[in-house]
């Protein structure tokens, strides 16, 4: 069973609107959480990551909110354009101290329409 | 460019067949990983390497095996490939400095 999941697999927003992609987990363990892109025929490339003593980071239009009793985290990207239209994956690690395994979510993938 | 190279980008290969895939990366990270995307499940770890000289199983690693040659080199081989082993494959390093991953490009793999 997925220990973190992206429940939407696709998301249409307008440009210059607020994208919110959303992600769950299931292992309190969790410590460390990431978010990456992804375009077609390439690897994901980091985006913005987040640790289990914050709850808010901010990075230019990216900002990822963690709320960690509900095992939930959200990437907003405001405003969006039309090239941040991709698959973003969320990941997390820490169960057991262990940062090197991260487990990613199915993605989702987001159209920004001009 | 400094980075993550894998080798091959594409490959068909016959069901039973062996291959290995390469992987090198120029940034003298510690740690390097192996994942499969497959549609509907995401990336899912296969193996890493946390260090040159050690490797680890990861989520998925029935059907692998893998060789961390040297800090720079960590290959993963199909020893005898099955359609089910149809996948793309993303190699991975990371500095214990930042947990973050830089990924390669892929390696689209097809087994018939």
């Amino acid at each position: 069973d997925q220990q973190v999941k992206q429940n939407s697999p696709s998301l249409s927003v307008q440009e210059g609107r607020i994208s919110i992609l959303n992600c769950d987990y299931t292992n309190s363990m969790f410590d460390y959480f990431l978010w990456y892109k992804k375009y077609p025929a390439e690897g994901p490339t980091f985006l913005i990551s987040i640790s289990s003593i914050k709850d808010k980071n901010e990075d230019g239009r990216f900002t990822v909110f963690l709320n960690k009793s509900a095992k939930h985290l959200s990437l907003h990207i405001v405003p969006s354009q039309p090239g941040d239209s991709a698959v973003y994956f969320c990941a997390a690690s820490g169960e057991g101290g262990n940062f090197n395994k991260f487990y990613f979510g199915s993605g989702t993938k987001l159209n920004v329409k001009p | 460019n400094a980075g993550v190279t894998q080798t091959p980008k594409f490959q068909v290969l016959k069901t039973g067949q062996s291959m290995t895939l390469q992987c090198a990366q120029d940034m003298n990270h510690n740690s390097m990983y192996w994942y499969r995307q497959d549609p509907g499940m995401g990336l899912r770890l296969i193996y890493y390497s946390a260090s040159e000289g050690t490797t680890d199983k990861g989520e998925v690693p029935n059907g692998y095996n893998v060789s961390r040659l040297n800090k720079r080199e960590f290959s993963l081989r199909l020893e005898s490939a099955a359609p089910s082993q149809t996948s793309v494959y993303f190699c991975a390093s990371s500095s214990a400095l930042n947990y973050g991953y830089t990924f390669g490009s892929g390696t689209r793999l097809t087994v018939v």
